[in-house]
This record gives structure tokens, C-alpha cells and sequence, in this order.
């Protein structure tokens, strides 16, 4: 089975922090997403990459910041953390390709900023 | 750009009954995917169900069935024989490849759905 997985569950933080999110992935997967999801507005798209060292900014990359220096690993930077930014942060990965449509998800990390 | 419309917030169900989620999408595309997620209370988000746009079969899981009609870009989840586990938010979900290895997905607003005992 594919694993996805973030450091953090849970996270409390200050406004000004920097703040790093970390996702691994154990199937090789070329590409890697994170999404942010808050009540009423579904998921949406802040990063993704498609290769090491590669990134693309997706729907609402203000804010943040990325850095897949390994495959299998894929971060999200919060430069100086904003009360604007509590919400739940969901990292997916998918194996690449034109016929590979399917995302796998980790559990997600609830980020806190007070 | 495309757009995923899900207009139903919140339901509930009854154990065992049927319910049905709505789904509405706006794209240009030929060629494309859709899907159903389900993300349980406190827990990793799961794909359900997917429907290739291509066939005009609908696609079928278990309890879960789908209604797919291409011209009226329509995608609704039925859910048969509903169970408490069956408890969750529910992301309908489009796809396309965008090129550069990658298919990106946009997803709808969400769908509560809780079944009552």
C-alpha cells in the first residue's frame, strides 16, 4: 500500500514563526502536492512538484514556500506564520505520468497560529 | 479553469436507506477524470469511487455507484445500504493531465453526510 505521511498531527505556532511541514512518501511517486483545506472552501491547491528540486505554484501559493531536495520527501515553509494560516494542511503524492490520475493522501497536519 | 460545484453542505441518512450526493462540474476539456473522496472524522482522506470521462458506463464500487451524464456535467454518489462508518465529508473531485507529468486536482467544497442510527 502507498504510505504518505507528515511529521505533525497537530501544531501550535506564533505569528511569526517559521514553520516547517514535512511529507514523506514510500512509493517512489514522482509528483507531490500540498492542499490546504478549511470548512466551506474545500481543498485547495498551494504547491505542488513533479520532480526533485522541481515546484509549481497551484491556486493560493501566497504565503508559503516549498523545497523537495529528495524524492520522496516533500516540505512546506511557512516564512513568518500569520493567524491566516491556521487551517489543516493535506500532502498527496501520485506516481506521475499520463496515466496515473489517482492522488494518495496523508492524514493531514491542523496547524494552530496564535 | 475548471470549476466543481457540490450544493449540498450537509445530510443525513438512515441506517440501511440510500442517499444521493450532487455533484456539478464546468470544464472545457475532452478528456478528463472524476472522483469521489471520502474523509472520515480525524482521518486520511480515501478515494471511493473514479469515473474515466471517456466511458459512458458508471462506474460501480460496492455500495457505491455513481451517475455520470457527460452533457449535463453531472456526477452524483449514491450510496446504498448506508452504514455508520459512511460517516464523513465527502470532495467530489476533476482531473485532467496539465502536462509536465502532472494531473492536478480541483476539488469541490465538500458534502457532510451523516447517518443516523
Amino acid at each position: 500500500d502507498v504510505k504518505v505521511t507528515q511529521s505533525s498531527r497537530y501544531l501550535v505556532k506564533r505569528t511569526g514563526e517559521k514553520v516547517f511541514l514535512e511529507c514523506v512518501q514510500d512509493m517512489d511517486h514522482e509528483n507531490m502536492f500540498w492542499y490546504r483545506q478549511d470548512p466551506g472552501l474545500g481543498l485547495r491547491l498551494i504547491y505542488f512538484s513533479y520532480d526533485v528540486k522541481m515546484k509549481e505554484k497551484g491556486d493560493i501559493p501566497e504565503g508559503y514556500s516549498v523545497s523537495r531536495e529528495k524524492k520522496e520527501r516533500f516540505s512546506l515553509i511557512l516564512e513568518s506564520a500569520s493567524t491566516n494560516q491556521t487551517s489543516m494542511y493535506l500532502c498527496a503524492s501520485n506516481p506521475g505520468g499520463p496515466s496515473s490520475y489517482e492522488q494518495y493522501f496523508g492524514p493531514g497536519t491542523r496547524l494552530t497560529v496564535t | 479553469a475548471q470549476t466543481v460545484t457540490q450544493s449540498q453542505p450537509e445530510m443525513s441518512v438512515q441506517e440501511a436507506e440510500t442517499v444521493t450526493l450532487s455533484c456539478t462540474y464546468d470544464t472545457s476539456e475532452s478528456n478528463y477524470y472524476l472522483f469521489w473522496y471520502k474523509q472520515p472524522p480525524s482521518r486520511q482522506m480515501i478515494l471511493v469511487i473514479r469515473q474515466e470521462a471517456y466511458k459512458q458506463q458508471n462506474a460501480t464500487e460496492n455500495r457505491f455507484s455513481v451517475n455520470f451524464q457527460k452533457a449535463a456535467k453531472s456526477f452524483s454518489l449514491k450510496i446504498s445500504d448506508s452504514q455508520l462508518g459512511d460517516t464523513a465529508m465527502y470532495f467530489c473531485a476533476f482531473t485532467s493531465y496539465s502536462g509536465a507529468g502532472s494531473y492536478q486536482l480541483t476539488f469541490g467544497k465538500g458534502t457532510k453526510l451523516s447517518v443516523i442510527p
